[in-house]
Order: C-alpha cells, then sequence, then structure tokens
C-alpha cells in the first residue's frame, strides 16, 4: 500500500518550458489535491477533484491545468513554466464520507515534487 | 488575505519542555481544525484535530487547544523530544463541500528541540 505517490521528484525547467507533474494514490479515496509550498507561505491549493470527473479551482490557479485521468490519477500540468511557479508540489487525497465518515476530512499526502524554473 | 495566522515562525525548545504554537483563524464557518507535521523532503502528515465542539484534545504528548469565542486554537506538545523538530502547520476547513474537504492552511512553525 504506496498511499500517494508523485513523479518525478525533481525537475528543472526553462521559462517557457511545458510540463506535467504525475499523482496517484491506491486508496480509493474519491477526492484529490494539487498544492504548492513556498517559504513562509504555507501551502496553498491550486486545483481540486472532488470526484473523477470534475475539477474545481483552488486559491492560486493561474498558470495551471488539472486532469483527473481516473479515479486514482490526477495531474497538474504547466503550460508555460514561469520563474514564480518555481515551488515545492504536493499532491494529497481524502476519502468520501460516505467511505469513512469518522475521518473524512483528513488528506494524504504524497512526498512531493520539487520544482525549479530558470 | 490570509485567512489563518500562524505563529510563531520557528521555535527553539530543550529537550522535556513545551512547545506552543498558536493560530487565529477569521472564518467563523471553519469547523475542521487540524494540525500537520512536515519533516524535511516529506509531505505533510496529520498529527492531530479537532472539532469547535470541543475546548480541548489531547493525543499522548500532544493536544489541541481551542478557544471559539476568540477565534483562536494551539497545540502543545508535552515532553519535547529531538524527534519532534519539524514544521508544523496549522489548517482550517469549511466543512465538507460536495465531496471535497478544501483546507487552508497558516504558514508553517519550525520547531527545533535541542538536547
Amino acid at each position: 500500500n504506496a498511499g500517494v505517490t508523485q513523479t518525478p521528484k525533481f525537475q528543472v525547467l526553462k521559462t517557457g518550458q511545458s510540463m506535467t507533474l504525475q499523482c496517484a494514490q491506491d486508496m480509493n479515496h474519491n477526492s484529490m489535491y494539487w498544492y504548492r509550498q513556498d517559504p513562509g507561505m504555507g501551502l496553498r491549493l491550486i486545483y481540486y477533484s472532488a470526484s473523477e470527473g470534475t475539477t474545481d479551482k483552488g486559491e492560486v490557479p493561474n498558470g495551471y491545468n488539472v486532469s483527473r485521468l481516473n479515479k486514482r490519477e490526477f495531474s497538474l500540468r504547466l503550460e508555460s513554466a514561469a520563474p514564480s511557479q518555481t515551488s515545492v508540489y504536493f499532491c494529497a487525497s481524502s476519502a468520501h464520507p460516505g467511505d469513512s465518515p469518522t475521518n473524512f476530512y483528513e488528506q494524504y499526502f504524497g512526498p512531493g515534487t520539487r520544482l525549479t524554473v530558470t | 488575505q490570509q485567512q489563518v495566522k500562524q505563529s510563531p515562525q520557528s521555535l527553539i525548545v530543550q529537550k522535556g519542555g513545551i512547545s506552543i504554537i498558536n493560530c487565529a483563524y477569521e472564518n467563523t464557518a471553519f469547523d475542521y481544525f487540524p494540525w500537520y507535521q512536515q519533516f524535511p523532503g516529506k509531505g505533510p502528515a496529520l498529527l492531530i484535530a479537532i472539532r469547535p465542539d470541543v475546548s480541548e484534545k489531547k493525543e499522548g504528548r500532544f493536544t489541541i487547544s481551542f478557544n471559539k469565542s476568540a477565534k483562536q486554537f494551539s497545540l502543545h506538545i508535552m515532553d519535547s523530544q529531538p524527534g519532534d523538530s519539524a514544521t508544523y502547520f496549522c489548517a482550517a476547513s469549511k466543512g465538507y463541500t460536495g465531496t471535497a474537504s478544501k483546507l487552508t492552511f497558516g504558514t508553517g512553525t519550525r520547531l527545533q528541540v535541542t538536547l
């Protein structure tokens, strides 16, 4: 049971390049999230997917797109990377109340992707 | 606009001492207040959480104190150990929207426990 996995672990991009960050969970969770973590700013929600087939914007969606490929996988795409997108990106997942009545609020995080845009 | 304010930014505590981290929130619709612990190079992991219908929750050496009228909550780590050295984030959620629980995080506190 790997939990939440993310690839790649590290990535360096040049300004204007594109890339996709991959996330997968094996906990049969319905909801998945993408956050970015910057020094002194905590974690900020980029996009989330309440269930397969739905996605919604979070606090800082500009410059990003997401795809909920299936129940397990949720990818984050940077179409034209900018230095301001240098950050550590975390994917997380959580259960549905019907699946876990007592701890459906808990989010399980992956190990992160450290992205540098030069 | 920061909806959850966390202090201090960093904290140094001697082994065996009490570590205290404070958070304040603005949105009275928040109804779930977790604390996450993050070690270097790892993702955050849930440490302990509280709902606003109780004023305190204790799990081992970790206690959340919650003051609804002041819109504040705090994490107390008793008998702090070097293994507790990590970054701690408070967070708040407005409850379950559809099928997703969106968390708003504080800015984090880096705790160092010295020998």
